[in-house]
């Protein structure tokens, strides 16, 4: 089943924060966390793979709570090139990941 | 990282005709590699698992006479599409593990496929 994301798009000023929401009605094993740009192939950001794991680089951030089955992705201070589309994927125990719509990040100047 | 290349990044074919995708694991050997599918605005929709040595495995929805893969090693994985019909026009993207089981998956380019 295809984690739920939200929200769908968020328009931000160079500079603000965004969350980004990744759920699941079934058990998340891991959270994988992808951008791609326009015309592009995904490129990866980070996976969680415990429960109470935050992970980080630079200003992209990540928590993943087990139990309430979400995974969250924290954009700190955003510049322009963090425009994209950012899908969270959950690994199934069969080893395959599932993502889900997407959110649309649009940054503005 | 890790590199997946993807041959061809376009292509443009009659309705009717067959279509193949090459999916190339450059640095590492991937025993399975996995085949995506994605049209405009919208998610990575899985298509199937290959697996190097054996037959592949495909999702519930997906047509395995249609999209035939073979994983002839394990550095290649190939996707052909049969009989292509416009409906079948969108944008491939292999992706391949270099852990065996979890870890980061590593795309390739993407292939887009338009059929007239």
């Amino acid at each position: 089943q295809q984690p739920v994301q939200s929200p769908q798009a968020v328009i931000l000023r160079e500079g603000e924060d965004a969350v980004i929401n990744c759920s699941s009605s079934k058990a998340l094993y891991s959270v994988h966390w992808y951008r791609q740009k326009h015309g592009e192939a995904p490129v990866f950001l980070m996976i969680l793979l415990k429960g109470g794991e935050q992970k980080g680089h630079e200003k992209i951030s990540a928590s993943f709570n087990e139990k309430k089955q979400q995974s969250s992705l924290y954009l700190t201070a955003s510049q322009l090139s963090y425009s994209g589309t950012y899908f969270c994927g959950k690994m199934n125990r069969d080893d395959k990941i599932i993502f889900g719509k997407g959110t649309r990040l649009h940054i503005l100047p | 990282g890790a590199v997946v290349s993807q041959h061809p990044s376009w292509v443009i074919c009659k309705s009717g005709t067959s279509v193949k995708i090459e999916c190339r694991s450059l640095d590492f050997q991937a025993t399975t590699m996995f085949w995506y599918r994605q049209f405009p605005k919208q998610s990575l929709m899985l298509m199937a698992t290959s697996n190097e040595g054996s037959k592949a495995t495909y999702e519930q929805g997906v047509e395995k006479d249609k999209f035939l893969i073979n994983h002839a090693s394990l550095t290649l994985s190939t996707l052909t599409v049969t009989s292509a019909h416009p409906e079948d026009s969108s944008f491939y993207i292999c992706s391949a593990r270099r852990a065996r089981l979890g870890g980061e998956l590593f795309f390739g380019e993407g292939s887009r496929l338009t059929v007239l």
